[in-house]
């Protein structure tokens, strides 16, 4: 099947930098990226959607100058944790969709956030 | 809104035996997908079955089986002769065609299942 790589798979960082987050279609060119949170035993939050050449969708409650979103190739999406806090602390996963199928997702590894 | 509703938070059963986990979705398209992923420890999203709504017939994987009920809005999933390697949490999932024509999965709250020797 499709591989996305998520990278990195965890990361610890002081309170108040930047964190960048990178997903990669390796074999397939997405035209569409998903950016999902999810906290300890529960479910994945779709945060915004990312589109190739275009400014990312953000969904409710999400605040878009907090968590910038880059699509700025067929295969890249970067996720940018500004000014991290501890609250922002949380398991980030990426997803990517090919063009020909508005039904796939491929999931990447997930990125484990740390913010001390 | 589309919303997903699994109503199990946790399940065990005994390795070799069935069980079924339950989901109830809530949608006014006719239109749509419907998946069930399994999240193993590693936290890596793995597909396991995917159903699509203008089908009536139930889809099929190996051990696992839907009984999707579309006029009860109901998409369950059977797991047969259960394994170790099954232990997961397990999450329902819709598929819209609204958004953007590019269709975004709304996640159920997910049920965590034990496999037990």
């Amino acid at each position: 099947g499709a591989v996305v790589s998520q990278h990195p798979s965890r990361v610890i960082c002081k309170s108040g930098t930047s964190v960048k987050i990178e997903c990669r279609s390796l074999d397939f060119q997405a035209t569409t990226m998903f950016w999902y949170r999810q906290f300890p035993k529960q479910s994945l939050m779709l945060m915004a959607t990312s589109n190739e050449g275009s400014k990312a969708t953000y969904e409710q409650g999400v605040e878009k100058d907090k968590f910038l979103i880059n699509h700025a190739s067929l295969t890249l999406s970067t996720l940018t944790v500004t000014s991290a806090h501890p609250e922002d602390s949380s398991f980030y996963i990426c997803s990517a969709r090919p063009p020909e199928g508005w039904k796939v997702q491929y999931f990447g590894a997930g990125t484990r956030l740390s913010v001390l | 809104a589309q919303t997903v509703t699994q109503s199990q938070p946790e399940m065990s059963v005994q390795e070799a035996e069935t069980v079924t986990l339950s989901c109830t979705y809530d949608t006014s398209e006719s239109n749509y997908y419907l998946f069930w992923y399994k999240q193993p420890p590693s936290r890596q999203m793995i597909l396991v079955i995917r159903q699509e709504a203008y089908k009536q017939q139930n889809a099929t994987e190996n051990r696992f089986s839907v009984n999707f009920q579309k006029a009860a809005k109901s998409f369950s999933l059977k797991i047969s002769d259960s394994q170790l390697g099954d232990t997961a949490m397990y999450f329902c999932a819709f598929l819209t065609r609204t958004y953007n024509q590019g269709g975004k999965l709304i996640f159920g709250q997910g049920t965590e299942l034990s496999v037990k020797p």
